[in-house]
């Protein structure tokens, strides 16, 4: 069993929707869970992290993490062009070692 | 500072020879990473140094791998006898453990990408 499952999409949505992006863990010793972006050609970039249970909002951005499910949500209110990307989360215990999702692309039409 | 840079940018090299690739970190930054990330999947985490010391390989890491970061700074990666299968992109990675970050938020660079024909 991985240790992250992610839906590889593509996810494709019109220009001001809402998305909701998903992960499941397999690990319980998880306790941080950061979501990464990815743009075509770049390596990723951290959007935000949370620690273990609950919300954290960051401007459009949204993590909720369910931790008795395992299960990791990245919401995007009014989704732009610019959000178009690969989102990868990554869950982990210490920050010795990361594990990444295998991501999903979205696609964001005008 | 402008962030990780890694060189080369693209390698191409035929099966059976050895390829070198060269990260530098955020000059700062005491932890660097290196991930491997093939098409569709995400980045793979292959091993990690603090300062000069190598603390974490993975079990993908095979003996044709070896990294070292001699000095604490820039990171080399090296693969010997290249297979085809070895054909991805190498991600460097850095990150602060210093001012209660805990190395949570490592800055990536653009990659490597390697071609094994």
């Amino acid at each position: 069993q991985k240790e992250v499952e992610q839906d590889p999409g593509p996810l494709s949505v019109p220009e001001g929707a809402i998305v909701s992006l998903n992960c499941t863990y397999s690990n319980s010793a998880f306790q941080y869970f950061m979501w990464y972006r990815q743009y075509s050609r770049k390596g990723p970039e951290l959007l935000m992290y949370t620690y273990s249970s609950g919300n954290k909002e960051d401007g459009r951005f949204t993590a909720q993490v369910d931790k008795s499910s395992k299960y990791i949500s990245l919401f995007i209110r009014d989704s732009q062009p610019s959000d178009s990307a690969t989102y990868l989360c990554a869950p982990l215990y210490n920050f010795n070692k990361f594990y990444f999702g295998s991501g999903t692309k979205l696609n964001v039409k005008p | 500072d402008t962030g990780v840079s890694q060189n080369p940018r693209h390698k191409i090299t035929k099966r059976g020879q050895n390829v070198t690739f060269r990260c530098d970190p955020i000059s700062e930054h005491n932890r660097l990473y290196w991930y491997r990330q093939t098409l569709g999947q995400g980045p793979e985490f292959l091993t990690y140094f603090q300062n000069e010391a190598q603390l974490e390989k993975s079990r993908l890491l095979s003996d044709r791998f070896s990294a070292e970061r001699p000095k604490g700074s820039f990171s080399t990666l090296e693969i010997q006898r290249t297979e085809q299968g070895d054909s991805a992109m190498y991600l460097c990675a850095s990150s602060s453990t210093r001012g209660g970050t805990r190395g949570g938020e490592q800055f990536f660079g653009p990659g490597t990408r390697l071609t094994v024909l």
